[in-house]
C-alpha cells in the first residue's frame, strides 16, 4: 500500500504570496492532520480534519486554512506569506484522529524569501 | 496549554553505549506515542503506550509509560549508527483543541 503522499516536495515563494500544499492519505484513513516543523523543533499542530470536517485547530493565524475533500485528500493554504512561514509542512493521516497513530508524509519544504 | 518537554535536548554516544530520553507532560495523557525522525526525513511512528506503568520492548528499544501517565521514557541498549536521529514523544491534548502535542525532541548522535 502507498503511504502518505505530499506535493510539491519543495517550494520557494516570496513574502506576500499565497501557497497551496497537497496531501493524499493512506487508503482507508479518514483523518488528515497538518503540522509545521521549523528547523530544530518538533512538529507543531496546525489542523486536523476528519470526514471533511475540521476537528482541531492549533495556534496559527487566520492566514492558514485547510480543507478535506470527499476522497479524504487535503489542502493546506497559507496566504500573505511571511519569512517565518519557512518550514517543513507535514501531513499525517490516521484512521480516525489524533488518538490514533499518525503516519507522516515526506513533507513539503517551503522557503519564503 | 499543554506542554511536553524532553531531556536531554542532545546526546552524543559511542556505538555500543546505552541511551535514554525522558518525556514529561504538564497534563495527564490518555496515551503517549513515540516517533523517530532521521536527519532530512519525516517522523516515523515507533510505538504507542496506553496503560499506566506500561512497558513495551522493540528489540533494543524499551519504552515506559509512567504510573501517573504524565511521563515516559525511551531506552536504547547498545546503540548503533542506525539509531541516529531525533526522538519525539507526543501526547494527545484533550482540551478544547483536539490535537497531538509533540515534545521538544532529543537528538541522538552515534559515532564509531
Amino acid at each position: 500500500d502507498a503511504g502518505v503522499t505530499q506535493s510539491p516536495t519543495h517550494l520557494i515563494k516570496t513574502r506576500g504570496q499565497h501557497v497551496t500544499l497537497r496531501c493524499s492519505p493512506i487508503s482507508g484513513h479518514k483523518s488528515v492532520s497538518w503540522y509545521q516543523q521549523v528547523l530544530g523543533q518538533g512538529p507543531q499542530f496546525i489542523f486536523q480534519y476528519y470526514e471533511k470536517e475540521e476537528r482541531g485547530r492549533g495556534n496559527f493565524p487566520d492566514r492558514f486554512s485547510a480543507r478535506q475533500f470527499p476522497n479524504y485528500s487535503s489542502e493546506l493554504n497559507v496566504n500573505a506569506l511571511l519569512l517565518g512561514d519557512s518550514a517543513l509542512y507535514l501531513c499525517a493521516s490516521s484512521l480516525q484522529g489524533w488518538l490514533d497513530t499518525q503516519y507522516f508524509g515526506p513533507g513539503t519544504r517551503l522557503t519564503v524569501l | 496549554g499543554q506542554q511536553v518537554m524532553q531531556i536531554p535536548q542532545y546526546q552524543h554516544v559511542q556505538e555500543g553505549e546505552d541511551f535514554t530520553t525522558y518525556c514529561n507532560s504538564s497534563t495527564t495523557l490518555s496515551n503517549i506515542q513515540w516517533y523517530k525522525q532521521r536527519p532530512g526525513g519525516h517522523p516515523v511512528f515507533l510505538i504507542q503506550l496506553v496503560k499506566s506503568g506500561e512497558v513495551k520492548k522493540q528489540k533494543r528499544l524499551t519504552f515506559q509509560f509512567g504510573e501517573a501517565k504524565k511521563n515516559s521514557s525511551l531506552h536504547i541498549t547498545a546503540t548503533q549508527t542506525t539509531d541516529v536521529g531525533t526522538y519525539f514523544c507526543a501526547g494527545p491534548n484533550t482540551g478544547t483543541a483536539s490535537k497531538l502535542t509533540f515534545g521538544t525532541g532529543t537528538r541522538l548522535q552515534v559515532t564509531l
